[in-house]
């Protein structure tokens, strides 16, 4: 595997369901964020690990829980979603200080 | 002050034309603007990027504008072909620590054969 990798690409939920999504960057880097993507809107930074560490929330609703176990890995933990949480979930890692962040393919998430 | 705004949503060009795609921000202390191209199915990916000590940056047939008093970029795709049919999104960001992007809504371009 190489670059930014997601898993699983595709998730259909149930409001009352729990789900993980993973990601795995193969880079060498130190920093990784979770970004939604939503139809015409911005991408939205959720969350930005730095060397293990959260550095950054973005007054995310906490039905959303990050997770990064090593610099290589990152999980977004998900519970009671609502239907407006459908979106594609970005994963990106970047060397921290270094201006380019590698994204990973997304996972299309759809809440029934 | 911490919104990107880009402009058109969409656009069609013929192929060989020169597509624009117009991004303005309000927070000065930006200082790094990317442009990230998405292709279905894909995530984004680094196209070209300026910092605002230079007006123009040319990487093949993209090159960035800038505009540092009126706080505009924009991109311009020279002899466009259909392969770069896409989705194009600027960005802005303080490049200090751990950058982070502030993204524009996105233009998709369609170039037609």
């Amino acid at each position: 595997e190489t670059g930014v990798t997601q898993t699983p690409r595709h998730l259909v939920m149930g409001m009352t369901n729990k789900k993980s999504l993973k990601c795995e960057q193969h880079l060498g880097h130190n920093a990784m964020y979770w970004y939604k993507q939503s139809a015409k809107k911005p991408l939205e930074l959720m969350f930005v690990y730095s060397l293990e560490e959260r550095v950054e929330n973005n007054s995310v609703p906490s039905r959303f829980s990050p997770e990064c176990p090593n610099s290589s890995h990152l999980f977004l933990h998900l519970h009671t979603l609502q239907p407006e949480d459908s979106a594609l979930y970005l994963c990106a890692s970047s060397q921290d200080g270094g201006y380019e962040q590698f994204f990973g393919p997304g996972t299309r998430l759809t809440v029934l | 002050q911490q919104q990107v705004k880009q402009s058109p949503q969409s656009l069609i060009v013929q192929k060989g034309g020169i597509p624009i795609i117009n991004c303005a921000y309000e927070n000065t202390a930006f200082d790094y603007f990317p442009w990230y191209q998405q292709f279905p199915g894909k995530g984004p990916a680094l196209l070209i990027a300026i910092r605002p000590d230079v007006s123009e940056k040319k990487e093949g047939r993209f090159t960035i504008s800038f505009n540092k008093s009126a706080k505009q970029f924009s991109l311009h795709i020279m002899d466009s072909q259909p392969g770069d049919s896409a989705t194009y999104f600027c960005a802005a960001s303080r490049s200090t620590g751990t950058y982070k992007y502030i993204f524009g809504t996105g233009t998709r371009l369609k170039v037609l054969a």
